[in-house]
């Protein structure tokens, strides 16, 4: 299994480009979610998704939409990037009734010019 | 609201030696679980151990041990004969209910482990 995958590693956009984050995960987890950590900072929730068709508003949602058409996937779309929104970008997923850890991919740096 | 409190940004320890981590949550509600996660500086995000509300004895994971007081909401994590490779960022964060995929993180502490 490879796990939670991310790409890319690192991007860097202009203000006002907007792009995808992929995640995909192989461990047929339902439950998926996208995180941001900001320097000094624990991550934060951006969206989340309990199955395909369903996802959910997290605490920084504001410039971020998701889609999950599939259990595997859950990619994270910027719409129209700024500056604020330079962090390190954290999928994650786990099983229902995971009462256990959820699985994180690699990260994802991101910078804003 | 729910909240997660970690007091020390930076703490370290000599080589060998037991440290603590301090955690401190704040939820109304009654079902919920705690986690502690490790993150080198190579940024990947290492779960080490979990907690849940209604477990009757502290989880220990080999070196990681949970000292959880429910009435205190205090979730501290202690590390024994800490090794240089444990220097790194740790936060504290918890799973309210049914938000199985919902965590609300901790600041983190920064341990540095001195030879």
């Amino acid at each position: 299994n490879a796990g939670v995958t991310q790409t890319p590693k690192f991007q860097v956009l202009k203000t006002g480009q907007s792009m995808t984050l992929q995640c995909a995960q192989d461990m047929n987890h339902e439950y998926m979610s996208w995180y941001r950590q900001d320097p000094g900072m624990g991550l934060r929730l951006i969206h989340y998704s309990v199955g395909a068709g369903i996802t959910d508003q997290g605490e920084v949602p504001n410039g971020y939409n998701v889609s999950r058409s599939t259990t595997e996937d859950f990619p994270l779309r910027l719409l129209s990037a700024a500056p604020s929104q330079t962090s390190v970008y954290f999928c994650a997923s786990t099983e229902r009734g995971g009462y256990n850890e959820q699985f994180f991919g690699p990260g994802t740096r991101l910078t804003v010019l | 609201a729910q909240k997660i409190t970690q007091t020390q940004p930076g703490m370290f320890v000599q080589e060998k030696e037991a440290v603590t981590l301090d955690c401190t949550y704040d939820t109304s509600d009654q079902s919920y679980g705690l986690f502690w996660y490790k993150q080198p500086s190579s940024g990947e995000m290492i779960f080490l151990i979990y907690q849940g509300s209604y477990d009757e004895q502290n989880a220990t994971e080999g070196r990681y041990s949970l000292n959880f007081q429910k009435a205190r909401k205090s979730a501290n994590l202690v590390i024994s004969a800490s090794q240089l490779g444990d220097s790194a960022m740790y936060f504290c964060a918890m799973r309210e209910g049914g938000g199985y995929n919902k965590l609300i993180f901790g600041a983190g502490t920064r341990l540095a482990v001195h030879p």
